[in-house]
Order: C-alpha cells, then sequence, then structure tokens
C-alpha cells in the first residue's frame, strides 16, 4: 500500500513569493491533516479535513496560509506571500476512522522542507 | 527564543541494551497517545499506541507504559538496534472537542552505537 505522497520534497524561494505543496493521502483515508515542523521541535498542526471540509483551520494563518482538498482526496497548502519565518518541513498525514473519535492513527508523509530567503 | 527547541533531549545506547524514552504530557484529558519515530529527511512513523484505559502495550520489540496519575509515558525499546537510531515523539490527542488534533512532545534523540 503507497504511503502519503507529497511533492514537491524541497522549495527555495525569495521572500514574498507564493509557495504551494500538494498532497495526496492513502488510499480511502477521508481525513487530511496539515503540519508545520521547525527545526527541533514537533510538528504542529495547521489544519484538518474531514473528506473535503476543514473541521479545523484554528492554527492556520490565514492572513497568508489558505488550503483547499475540493475532492476530498487531494489537498493543496498555499503560502502568499512567503516570510522568512515560514521556513520549517511541511507535512501532511491521512487517517481513517479508528475505535473512537480521536483515536486514528495519523500516517505521515515525507513532508516539504521548504526555504525562505 | 527558537533556541530552545534545538536543545532536544538525547539518549544514547550500545547495541542490544534496552532503551527508555519518556514523555511528560500537561492534559489531563488525553485519552489516546501514539509514539512517533523520525528518522532524517522522513516524516514521523507510527511505532505504537496506547489509549487511557490501559497502562501497557506491547509491540515488537517496543513496550509503552502510560501512568495516568503523573502524566507520564514512556516507550521501552528491547535489544536497540542502529537502525533505532532517530528523533522520538510522543504524542497526546485530548478528544472531546478537540479530536483529531495530536500535540507532540518535544522530542528525544536516540543514538544506537554499533
Amino acid at each position: 500500500e503507497a504511503g502519503v505522497v507529497q511533492s514537491p520534497r524541497y522549495k527555495i524561494i525569495e521572500k514574498k513569493q507564493p509557495v504551494a505543496f500538494w498532497c495526496n493521502p492513502i488510499s480511502g483515508h477521508n481525513t487530511l491533516y496539515w503540519y508545520r515542523q521547525n527545526l527541533g521541535q514537533g510538528p504542529e498542526l495547521l489544519i484538518r479535513y474531514e473528506n473535503e471540509e476543514a473541521v479545523d483551520d484554528s492554527q492556520l494563518p490565514k492572513d497568508r496560509f489558505s488550503a483547499e482538498r475540493l475532492k476530498g482526496v487531494d489537498s493543496t497548502l498555499k503560502i502568499q506571500p512567503a516570510e522568512l519565518g515560514d521556513s520549517a518541513v511541511y507535512l501532511c498525514a491521512s487517517s481513517v476512522p479508528g475505535q473512537g473519535k480521536g483515536q486514528e492513527t495519523q500516517y505521515f508523509g515525507p513532508g516539504t522542507r521548504l526555504l525562505v530567503l | 527564543g527558537e533556541s530552545v527547541g534545538l536543545h532536544l533531549p538525547t539518549l544514547s545506547v550500545q547495541e542490544g541494551d534496552n532503551s527508555i524514552i519518556n514523555c511528560a504530557y500537561s492534559n489531563s484529558a488525553s485519552d489516546y497517545f501514539i509514539w512517533y519515530k523520525q528518522e532524517s529527511g522522513k516524516g514521523p512513523q507510527f511505532i505504537i499506541d496506547i489509549r487511557s484505559n490501559m497502562d501497557k502495550r506491547q509491540g515488537q520489540r517496543v513496550t509503552v507504559l502510560l501512568n495516568k496519575t503523573v502524566k507520564h509515558l514512556s516507550l521501552q525499546i528491547a535489544a536497540t538496534q542502529p537502525g533505532d537510531s532517530a528523533v522520538y515523539f510522543c504524542a497526546e490527542n485530548a478528544g472531546g472537542t478537540s479530536y483529531g488534533k495530536l500535540t507532540f512532545g518535544q522530542g528525544t534523540i536516540l543514538t544506537v552505537h554499533p
């Protein structure tokens, strides 16, 4: 079974430029997550989708970040314009409903490493 | 500042030894816990999970212990191998309206020497 696929794997841009990340979750996983991981820290949730609906975007900096999951499968995370502090690894994860709410195992992709110069 | 996050706890062991990685969590309402392994340049990889109605769960070479009284979680790795070298994160899920939102701990760097 293929895992979570992300692209690109690396991205270097200048500040104020736009950037987009793409994620294809594990087949059949209706829940999709975007996380940001700063150097030396654990991932922090940005947004969670149940199918095509964003059910938790409270941590997403909406002034410059946007995300979509139009058909409930693939998802795109965009930053416009990027700032120096956005340099991080952007991780996508997916899951299926578990035994109880909040007990779904999340499987992570390899991430996109963003460097903003 | 940002440099605080770079000072991860470290554990250095010899190949074949048992390793114990500890994690303290803060939310007494958390009802689901997961250990992830993250190798350099890769995303976190699921190792083992445990629900709050359990104290112990065993997998292949790994055991997770949960002490809800002191809000402590530990991961035990038996017969540690060089391939176990990675950063290990514990994560908790608070359930309720926060379900689906994993809160990750700081991470521990495990280095296994041949």
